[in-house]
C-alpha cells in the first residue's frame, strides 16, 4: 500500500487565486512528520513547509499553509494567491520516527496562468 | 555557502557500462541519501546512511552500490545490472528534519 497518496496529477489555477494540493498518508506510527515540497523545471528540491504529528496547530509559512486533517490522514497545501512562479511539481512526504528517510508521493503538478 | 553539489548535472553512458554519480555536502550532516526520479513516480528511496561506513538499501536498491568512505561524500554506482538506468538521480542530507537536497544528475544510457 501507498504511504503517500497525491491524487491530482495536475492541477490549473489562474493567478490570484487560492488552489489546495491533496495528500492522503498512510502509517500506523503516532509519531510523523509531513513535509511539503516544490520542484521547479531546474530539479531542485524547495522545501515549502512542515507539520510534526503532535503539532496542535496547522502550520503556515507565508503564503503556504498545511490543512492537517489528523482523523483523515490528510495534509493538503494551501497556496494563497497564486504566482506564476508557482508552476511547478509539489510533493507530499512522510518521516516516521525511527528513520530519518523520506517517503514521498508522486506528486502535483501546478500550472498557474495569467 | 553550505549545501550540496552532486556532479555532472548531465550523464550520458553506453548501455553495460558502470557510472558513477558523485555527491558532495559540506554542511556537516550524518545522514545521506539517493533517490530515483521517474516521471510520474515521485522520488523512490535508493539507499541511505546515517553515519560512515554504514548504509541500507532503499526501496530500489537492486542494480546500485555506494559506499560511504568520507562524511562529506556518498558516491552512487550505477551497475550494468541496473536494467532501466535512465532516470534524474538526487541526493540528499540531513540533520533533525532539515533535509537538504543537490540539483541533481540526469543520467541517460544509450
Amino acid at each position: 500500500a501507498q504511504k503517500i497518496t497525491q491524487t491530482q496529477p495536475g492541477m490549473f489555477v489562474q493567478e490570484k487565486e487560492a488552489v489546495t494540493l491533496d495528500c492522503t498518508y498512510d502509517t500506523s506510527d503516532p509519531s510523523y512528520g509531513l513535509f511539503w515540497y516544490k520542484q521547479p523545471s531546474s530539479g531542485e528540491m524547495i522545501f515549502l513547509i512542515y507539520q510534526g504529528s503532535y503539532d496542535q496547530q496547522n502550520a503556515t509559512e507565508g503564503r503556504y499553509s498545511l490543512n492537517f486533517q489528523k482523523a483523515r490522514k490528510s495534509a493538503n497545501l494551501v497556496i494563497s494567491a497564486s504566482q506564476l512562479g508557482d508552476s511547478a511539481m509539489y510533493f507530499c512526504a512522510m518521516r516516521e520516527s525511527g528513520y530519518s528517510t523520506l517517503t514521498f508521493g508522486k506528486g502535483t503538478m501546478l500550472l498557474v496562468s495569467p | 555557502d553550505g549545501g550540496i553539489t552532486q556532479s555532472p548535472k548531465y550523464l550520458f553512458r553506453k548501455e553495460g557500462q558502470n557510472v558513477t554519480l558523485s555527491c558532495e555536502q559540506n554542511l556537516n550532516h550524518d545522514a545521506m541519501y539517493w533517490y530515483r526520479q521517474d516521471p510520474g513516480q515521485g522520488l523512490r528511496l535508493i539507499y541511505y546512511s546515517q553515519i560512515v561506513n554504514d548504509f541500507q538499501k532503499g526501496d530500489i536498491a537492486e542494480g546500485y552500490s555506494v559506499s560511504r568512505e568520507k562524511k562529506e561524500s556518498f558516491p552512487l554506482t550505477v551497475t550494468s545490472a541496473q536494467k532501466n538506468p535512465t532516470a534524474f538521480y538526487l541526493c540528499a542530507s540531513s540533520v533533525g528534519r532539515g533535509y537538504t537536497f543537490g540539483s541533481g544528475t540526469r543520467l541517460t544510457v544509450v
